[in-house]
């Protein structure tokens, strides 16, 4: 069991705007420790896409955002396009555990 | 910024096994860097951090007193070494650069080394 905890799947069409969504507790995303994305496409290793909650690195469209509130964060996409089929899994530090957590991963699927 | 992980393999529970990370494209003795695996079919996990001059160490606690998270700045290598291996340390293992920031995110990752242990 994650500390992190993500939906398993997400869904939407192509054009679409999906979110996926992150909760944590007060030990980690309630303790303004920052959330980071990050997209594993089938077969690779996980990239970068958010950076401190909101930030997006060079190269990632901006049709890509992120959001932190109180324990929970969220990562949208919108304009979903095929590209966009992959797992994706926050991360965040917890000071209970004094290490780095991930999320359980949601894989999403564009119909 | 280039990431290469080695040293993955097949061995037996209770075996040992030295996985390493070459480091190319930047100041690396700048950087803590940092080990996170992913079991077969499962989500990431981290697994150990350095600090930028290897004197800081950190552990998942499944891994404590088991692997060794060491680094060379000199050779730009980050190294895990692994001992008393089990079943469940199947995964693939990815080195990672950790960002500047305390507490921060890790980017970029390298293509990972895969870690089977089985008898």
């Amino acid at each position: 069991q994650s500390v992190l905890t993500q939906p398993p799947s997400v869904s939407g069409a192509p054009g679409q705007r999906v979110t996926i969504s992150c909760t944590g507790s007060s030990s980690n995303i309630g303790a303004d420790y920052d959330v980071h994305w990050y997209q594993q496409l089938p077969g690779t290793a996980p990239k970068l896409l958010i950076y401190g909650n909101t930030n997006r690195p060079s190269g990632v469209p901006d049709r890509i955002s992120g959001s932190k509130s109180g324990t929970s964060a969220s990562l949208a996409i919108s304009g979903l396009q095929a590209e966009d089929e992959a797992d994706y899994y926050c991360q965040s530090y917890d000071s209970s555990l004094s290490g780095w957590v991930f999320g359980g991963g949601t894989k999403l699927t564009v119909l | 910024v280039q990431l290469v992980e080695s040293g993955g393999g097949l061995v037996q529970p209770g075996e040992s096994l030295r996985l390493s990370c070459a480091a190319s494209g930047f100041t690396f003795s700048s950087y803590g860097m940092a080990w996170v695996r992913q079991a077969p079919g499962k989500g990431l996990e981290w697994v150990s951090t350095v600090t930028s001059g290897g004197t800081g160490t950190y552990y998942t606690d499944s891994v404590k007193g088991r692997f060794t998270i060491s680094r060379d700045n000199a050779k730009k290598t980050l190294y895990l070494q692994m001992n008393s291996l089990r079943v469940e340390d199947t995964a693939i293992y990815y080195c990672s650069r950790k960002a500047v920031v305390s507490k921060s995110w890790f980017d970029p990752w390298g293509q990972g080394t895969r870690v089977t242990v089985s008898s």
